[in-house]
């Protein structure tokens, strides 16, 4: 059962700090997005991929964010400088770019920012 | 570009009971409305998908109809159980493409 894999699963650091996030999506899967969700509400898209290049990033803060996709089987996400409001559970789900056809999503990343 | 409303964000409902939620979505173009099914502290799992040539789909206990001239979809549980209790997000995907747009989210209670 192929699965998208994030690490860490788990991150408590300081203020200031940077912090990466990794995925590796499901092997031959062409789009990769990263959401961002707090408080069990909805899924916030920051960021996705098509074919290893950025499609939109319009929903991620662009001065402490970004998202990189240096192969195809690894993205990333960064946080620099973290700030205490970034904490929550950011997941990364990929997919074909055929339509109609879903998203898989990893285990997520459960972040806390001190 | 597309927007999803879910409705309603809370249903509490009696085991063996059914549960309905509603989306709709803005796009008439839009083609793909996934389901997703979040236990807590999980990731988000595809439970049933339904495309825009379908107006019905089920698969054991899980419905999901689609109104393409309204432009709403809906999930229905019947006979709920215990572990049905999750958060249940609608989707649907634009067209042309692979990005989904998701709903709010609503929190089922299913009580024993």
């Amino acid at each position: 059962d192929a699965r998208v894999t994030q690490t860490p699963r788990h991150k408590v650091t300081e203020m200031g700090q940077e912090v990466t996030m990794r995925c590796q999506p499901i092997l031959g899967h062409n789009t990769v997005f990263w959401y961002r969700q707090t408080m069990m509400q909805g899924l916030e898209l920051l960021a996705y991929f098509r074919n290893r290049a950025p499609l939109d990033d319009s929903g991620m803060p662009k001065d402490r964010f970004s998202a990189e996709m240096p192969d195809a089987t690894l993205a990333t996400l960064k946080i620099q400088p973290s700030e205490p409001r970034d904490s929550a559970v950011y997941f990364c789900a990929s997919g074909l770019d055929i339509r109609m056809q879903p998203q898989h999503f990893g285990d997520g990343t459960r972040l806390s920012i001190l | 570009g597309e927007n999803v409303e879910q409705h309603p964000s809370t249903l509490s409902v009696q085991e063996g009971d059914s549960a309905v939620i509603k989306c709709t979505y803005s796009d008439s173009a839009s083609n793909y409305f996934p389901w997703y099914k979040q236990e807590l502290g999980k990731r988000p799992q595809l439970i049933i998908d339904i495309r825009s040539n379908v107006g019905e789909k089920k698969d054991q206990r899980i419905a999901v109809t689609l109104n393409k001239t309204a432009k709403h979809f809906s999930l229905h549980i019947t006979e709920t159980q215990p572990e049905d209790s999750a958060v249940y997000f609608c989707a649907a995907t634009e067209p042309g493409g692979f990005k989904t747009i998701f709903g709010a989210g609503t929190r089922l209670f299913v009580k024993a």
